[in-house]
């Protein structure tokens, strides 16, 4: 049974770098494509961006000059990179595989904040 | 980006009755090629990642409900549930993954009246 599970930093301070990466378990990180969403609190689902195994990504261009995905294969994870967060940034973090995703993980929770 | 607007944006329903909802989307997300229309519907529940439940616009996915369909093609769709349970109770997103940058209806709070 392949599960997804997102790893990271629940604190990230303004102006600086979020990192998050999504360990795949159970499963290869090489047969499906991997996204990334987020949802701020009490608000709806924004599409961040995917990435495949082969380092091909597509991001939502709303952040596409501050985010950058990656993939590890020998770790079978794959990474989210936001630079230069705000308040605005602060949001539940979730990773899923495929589209439309029909497995993701349960989310992680980041927070913006001095 | 193709803007998916939900109708309502909250709905109530009596148990075993029946709950619809609406999703338009501001283009097509039918595909000529292959005839699919490229929208899902997700349901969430506090706490919860997103569950998908259809696909394709009315593929229900495997272990879902038969009481939950999908309708609709083009730019106009709709999510049914036929006789609403309490578990049902949960917000409800369309999805399109028609082109990126992929994006959802503002979504439905779904409650028992």
């Amino acid at each position: 049974q392949v599960q997804v599970q997102e790893s990271g930093p629940g604190l990230v301070k303004p102006s600086e770098t979020l990192s998050l990466t999504c360990t795949v378990s159970g499963g290869s990180i090489t047969t499906s494509y991997w996204n990334w969403f987020r949802q701020p609190p009490g608000k709806g689902l924004e599409w961040i961006g995917y990435v495949y195994y082969t380092g091909r990504t597509d991001y939502n261009p709303s952040l596409k000059s501050r985010v950058t995905l990656s993939a590890d294969m020998s770790k079978n994870q794959f990474s989210l990179k936001l630079t230069s967060v705000t308040d605005a940034d602060t949001a539940v973090y979730y990773c899923a595989r495929d589209t439309p995703g029909e497995l993701w993980g349960q989310g992680t929770m980041v927070t913006v904040s001095s | 980006d193709i803007v998916m607007t939900q109708s309502p944006d909250s709905l109530a329903v009596s148990l075993g009755e029946r709950a619809t909802i609406n999703c338009k989307s501001s283009q097509s997300v039918l595909y000529s090629s292959d005839n699919k229309n490229y929208v899902a519907w997700y349901q969430q529940k506090p706490g919860q990642p997103p569950k998908l439940l259809i696909y394709w616009a009315s593929t229900r996915k495997s272990g879902v409900p038969d009481r939950f369909s999908g309708s609709g093609s083009g730019t106009d769709f709709t999510l049914t549930i036929s006789s609403l349970q309490a578990e049902d109770v949960a917000v409800y997103y369309c999805h399109q993954y028609y082109s990126t940058p992929y994006t959802f209806g503002q979504g439905t709070w779904l409650e028992i009246k």
